[in-house]
């Protein structure tokens, strides 16, 4: 299995700025993902976070609203740009090992946008 | 587009009260599905992936099932520190583990 931090685990922001989550596995892992969950709602997948190259989006999703980056095998980043509450989620890291068969989520990052 | 429906929405139960919980999946070649329990406040946390119809896995007093359509997660005796949402998901076509997730079954086990 593989323990994933997420930082800032909460936060509350104004409208129009922007707030960086990290996101570190305590262990190599082939593939490390993004999730959104709002409120009262299931999780849907915002990109995969490719090593050295530009995040894989999903429909819906853009890089110019949630920049992503993902340096090494072991940690990531998730940027959401100039907020609207619409942005009010919870946000989720998830990592996913070779042959392993499981899929690992953080604890995830509460962001209420006012 | 594959789709995952899970039922019933909520179950309230007894402790003791066994039930089952169902996860049905419309997606082109099967690559796995994936059970996932989740706390208010908190990230899913794993529980099971099943690959072929017919596997069967256990932990403690959940058993999940797999068929060609669907799964199942049975709850034996549960007990109230069993309520939780549980979710179930399935890899989408392109192989890679993005998950398709249900909306989940939220589960309360009251004393």
């Amino acid at each position: 299995s593989a323990v994933i931090s997420q930082k800032p685990s909460r936060d509350i922001c104004q409208r129009g700025t922007s707030l960086t989550i990290q996101c570190q596995v305590d262990s190599q892992v082939t593939m490390m993902f993004w999730y959104r969950q709002q409120p009262g709602q299931s999780l849907t997948l915002i990109a995969t976070a490719n090593q050295g190259s530009e995040a894989t989006y999903e429909s819906g999703f853009v890089i110019d609203k949630f920049p992503i980056s993902r340096p090494n095998l072991t940690f990531s980043t998730l940027t959401v740009s100039n907020m609207s509450p619409e942005d009010s989620s919870i946000y989720l890291c998830s990592a996913y090992r070779a042959g392993s068969g499981e899929l690992f989520f953080g604890e995830g990052s509460r962001l209420t946008v006012l | 587009e594959d789709q995952v429906t899970q039922s019933p929405e909520a179950l309230r139960l007894q402790e003791g009260e066994s039930s089952s919980l169902n996860c049905s999946y419309t997606v082109s070649g099967l690559r796995g599905l994936f059970w996932y329990r989740q706390d208010p406040g908190k990230g899913p946390e794993f529980l099971f992936t099943l690959y072929s119809a017919g596997e069967e896995k256990e932990k403690e007093r959940l058993k999940a099932t797999l068929t060609k359509k669907e799964s199942f997660l049975h709850i034996t005796a549960p007990k109230p520190e069993d309520s939780a949402t549980y979710l179930c998901a399935v890899p989408d076509n392109t192989g890679f583990q993005k998950l398709v997730f249900g909306t989940g079954t939220r589960l309360l086990v009251s004393p």
